[in-house]
């Protein structure tokens, strides 16, 4: 699976739009982008996922780039509770043994 | 979220003692996971499931080992604990092998 490069950290100022990138410059035809965060000590939350088109959901948006060598989750009106860890990685949907490979990830602080 | 339960929440016990940590969940997916997580390491897949019985190794399956012997239970067995195995170990459900997964609330394992 591709790997992918995230900043470490990043500052969000509450009620403003968060815009996480990531950088997936060897992504394959077939390999999806996923995002997850891990709030404090939490499990991983999935967020979104998409292979080449722009998906919206009830939490975030993904925006690919055409050539899908980025990508960027959108939180829309961060909220202090959106502090987390947020992953994005890169992974094909093989038949079995499907498992997501967690790097370390963006560090959002929402600011008040 | 996704009915997933994991048990004990929080386990202290000494080196050599056979441990069993539980995932339990009523989402009636197929799949189910075993991972840990590490500081610096990210979250690396133990062993997972893909029906009652149907088991597989993940990247770091040495020293566990698991059983599911109904759909909504997987069991994840340390034979004889190590300091090393000091982690917090994170289950995860999905629907089948093209979906998203969703995480427990994690198990926090010390060996002393």
């Amino acid at each position: 699976d591709a790997k992918t490069t995230q900043p470490t950290s990043m500052d969000c100022a509450e009620g403003r739009a968060a815009n996480l990138p990531c950088n997936h410059s060897t992504i394959s035809g077939n390999e999806y982008v996923y995002w997850y965060r891990q709030i404090h000590s939490q499990g991983p939350q999935y967020i979104i996922h998409g292979l080449k088109n722009n998906e919206t959901n009830e939490m975030a948006s993904l925006i690919i780039t055409e050539d899908r060598k980025s990508s960027t989750l959108i939180l829309p009106h961060a909220t202090l509770r959106d502090t987390a860890v947020y992953y994005c990685i890169v992974r094909v949907d093989r038949n079995y043994g499907q498992n997501f490979v967690f790097g370390p990830g963006t560090r959002l602080s929402v600011l008040p | 979220d996704a009915g997933i339960t994991q048990s004990p929440r929080h386990k202290v016990t000494e080196t050599g003692t056979p441990v069993t940590l539980r995932c339990h969940q009523t989402e009636n997916h197929r799949y189910m996971y075993w991972y840990r997580q590490d500081p610096g390491h990210g979250l690396r897949l133990i062993h997972y499931s893909y029906g009652v019985k149907d088991t597989d190794k993940g990247e770091v399956s040495d020293g566990y080992s698991v059983s599911r012997s109904k759909t909504e239970d997987f069991l994840l067995t340390l034979e004889s604990a190590t300091s090393s195995q000091t982690s917090v170990y994170f289950c995860a459900i999905s629907e089948g092998d093209k979906y998203e997964q969703y995480f427990g609330p994690g198990t926090r394992l010390t060996v002393t």
